[in-house]
């Protein structure tokens, strides 16, 4: 099946460092989004992307459709503690019968060092 | 606000027991999503429903069963628990592929039940 490579797998970082994380495939993506997983929660929607080269921002929170389609990435500007959690990539990846797939990528755990 | 309920946070269960999780949303959503969540292994998903009385076997339904008689209610089915079966459940649902929008993988996450087979 269709594969989403998501890195780094976990990060630390220091209160105030900016973070970047990306996801890569070697298939063509129609949507690109991000989502974040509070700690004891259900991911939350940051970012969807919808059009190849979109660069799209939320806040601190920036992110891009790659504009080969198959890769996005996402940056977070000055970190602050509520940060924390686990950061998800997906993409909606087409099927035969225009219906569509959703893939998921396995999560990068950002851990902010005190 | 809207909102995807799932009925139990944690549960503890033995080897053997049926296990039933409850999911409900108050979107008037047509698609709902039964994932795990496993370290490392992101989310998988279980089975999904793009309709009532719809289901369609997601990537990893062994073991699972599913239940959609009511539009907003999608329940996640262990018939016999074991222990490799211990995870977080998340339950999700989405607006229709036909919207006009078109169904772009925005999903509502419910809160998680995790779910332990002693």
């Amino acid at each position: 099946g269709q594969q989403l490579n998501q890195s780094p797998q976990s990060m630390f970082i220091q209160e105030g460092e900016d973070v970047s994380m990306n996801c890569t495939s070697s298939s063509i993506f129609n949507t690109w989004l991000w989502y974040k997983q509070d700690p004891g929660e259900g991911p939350v929607l940051l970012i969807a992307l919808y059009k190849a080269g979109e660069l799209t921002s939320n806040g601190r929170l920036t992110a891009q459709f790659g504009i080969t389609r198959k890769d996005s990435f996402l940056n977070i500007s000055a970190s602050i503690p509520s940060d924390v959690g686990i950061y998800f990539c997906a993409g909606t990846f087409p099927l035969m019968d225009s219906n569509y797939q959703l893939i998921w990528g396995a999560g990068t755990k950002l851990i902010i060092k005190p | 606000d809207v909102k995807v309920t799932q009925s139990s946070r944690y549960l503890v269960k033995r080897t053997g027991e049926k296990v039933f999780l409850e999911c409900v949303q108050d979107m008037d959503h047509e698609n709902m999503f039964w994932y795990r969540q496993d370290p490392g292994l992101g989310l998988r998903l279980i089975y999904f429903s793009y309709d009532v009385k719809m289901k369609e076997k997601g990537d990893i339904p062994e073991g699972y069963s599913v239940s959609r008689e009511k539009k907003e209610r999608f329940s996640l089915i262990l018939e016999s628990a074991s222990t490799n079966q211990t995870s977080m459940y998340l339950c999700a649902s989405s607006l229709s592929d036909r919207d006009p929008r078109g169904n772009t993988g925005e999903l509502f996450f419910g809160e998680g039940s995790r779910l332990t087979v002693l």
